[in-house]
């Protein structure tokens, strides 16, 4: 099971949107509402924004989700200092090999 | 406050072994699935293992399977990680995460393991 493919790095100014791609196979990202995307800060414990594909945890509503075909979406408005983090996207796969697999994650950069 | 809090990482030459355990407190640990994900140094997050409430059930992935095994004791609100023939490649952060993909996703801070002779 290959990692989900990520663009590697995103960046954007303050109050500005971005959005990062997730691409994956018919076998996990386009069989399953279940991606996820989480947010990580290096040396502290990753954070889930969004889980089956649109929900969010908590409510910071400037993270949304969305996926279409073999591609899942995160869309972060209002850019925030704080944004500045790596994202990965996750999806359940189901299949021998890996039950999940995980993108190959963004760095996000605030300008 | 829901927290889980790893342990047991270090170094080990390959074709070692090590333990990891994975102390839950704040929530009732017996109603939840349970995974193990890590990252090696400069890469990004990969799924490791996964097991059910009540420990009947696990599954791996294909990189450590045969080698690692995953368990968990739920009078002890504890999980584990046994890890057997270790490789370089399985150095990384071993982090224990609660529901990988709900809304009641949590993840402990990591232990590191670090495979080297």
């Amino acid at each position: 099971q290959s990692a989900l493919t990520q663009p590697a790095s995103v960046s954007g100014s303050p109050g500005q949107s971005i959005t990062i791609s997730c691409t994956g196979a018919s076998s996990d990202v386009g069989s399953y509402n279940l991606v996820s995307w989480y947010q990580h800060h290096p040396g502290k414990a990753p954070k889930l924004i969004i889980y089956e594909v649109t929900k969010r945890p908590s409510g910071d509503s400037r993270f949304s989700g969305s996926k279409s075909g073999n591609t899942a979406s995160l869309t972060i408005s209002g850019l925030q200092a704080e944004d500045e983090a790596d994202y990965y996207c996750c999806s359940f796969a189901g299949s021998s090999t890996s039950l999940y697999v995980f993108g190959t994650g963004t760095k996000v950069t605030v300008l | 406050e829901v927290q889980l809090v790893e342990s047991g990482g270090g170094l080990v030459q390959p074709g070692g072994s090590l333990r990891l355990s994975c102390a839950a407190s704040g929530f009732t640990f017996s109603n939840f699935w349970m995974h193990w994900v890590r990252q090696a140094p400069g890469k990004g997050l990969v799924w490791v293992s996964r097991i059910n409430n009540d420990g009947s059930s696990a599954f791996y992935a294909d990189s450590v399977k045969g080698r690692f095994t995953i368990s968990r004791d739920n009078a002890k609100n504890t999980l584990y990680l046994q890890m057997n023939s270790l490789r370089a490649e399985d150095t990384a952060v071993y982090y224990c995460v609660r529901d990988l993909m709900t809304a009641s996703n949590h993840w402990g801070q990591g232990t590191l393991v670090t495979v080297s002779s």
